[in-house]
């Protein structure tokens, strides 16, 4: 079956440097990867989505890379601010089946 | 308003009830999910509808039901709840078109106790 990690120990950074998130998945080749962002007591809110052939795209100061190689997705954002502080859940679909697996996510902590 | 609403937002049960979790968009999606998240298992998929006419199994569909009464309203039902369906329930909704795009919106989510 599908599985899908992410650091499930919180990532704790000074405001200003780089924050960079990890996903890892086994098996199966996932069409796209989405990111997405989850405050406290809300549901996710979508970031990002990288598809199989693209190495890397760019939002603003989100950056995330897409390496099926190595069956890895890395999440970035620069100049990371404490309004940046919440959980970052990766999702991967199975060849546009639309049928979504998450990871467990890492809350990021931005301090000022 | 809000294009993905949950009724209700929070509920407190009795093992052994029937509860109804509903779910309703106004986005035009033909695409419906329902989710449960647990602290450290992330979301997991208990069903999803493609159309009304569409329903499928996602991957922890035991102990639970869904309706898709129209296109804009998905209700997942616990027929007899039990205490390790504790969780946060999110209903989500994607476009699927062929771009490859559909991200999903998602629901505030019902926090449900099951004692």
């Amino acid at each position: 079956s599908q599985k899908i990690e992410q650091n499930s120990e919180a990532l704790n950074i000074q405001e200003g440097k780089t924050a960079t998130l990890t996903c890892n998945y086994t098996n199966y080749s996932p069409a796209y990867l989405q990111w997405y962002r989850q405050d406290p007591g809300r549901g996710p809110v979508f970031l990002l989505l990288i598809r199989e052939n693209e190495k890397e795209k760019r939002k603003e100061r989100l950056k995330v890379t897409f390496d099926t190689t190595l069956k890895q997705s890395l999440f970035h954002i620069t100049a990371s601010q404490p309004a940046d502080s919440a959980t970052y859940l990766c999702a991967l679909d199975l060849y546009n089946f639309n049928k979504f697996y998450f990871g467990s996510g890492t809350k990021l902590n931005v301090k000022p | 308003d809000a294009d993905v609403t949950q009724t209700p937002r929070n509920r407190i049960t009795k093992t052994g009830k029937r509860i109804m979790l509903e779910c309703s968009q106004t986005k035009g999606h033909d695409r419906m999910y329902w989710y449960r998240q647990d602290p450290g298992l992330g979301l997991r998929l208990i069903y999803y509808s493609f159309d009304v006419k569409d329903i499928n199994k996602g991957e922890i569909s035991d102990g639970y039901s869904v309706s898709r009464q129209a296109q804009a309203k998905f209700s997942l039902s616990l027929e007899s709840a039990i205490p390790n369906q504790t969780a946060l329930y999110f209903c989500a909704t994607s476009m699927g078109d062929q771009s490859g795009l559909n991200e999903q919106f998602f629901g505030p989510g019902t926090r449900l106790t099951v004692l």
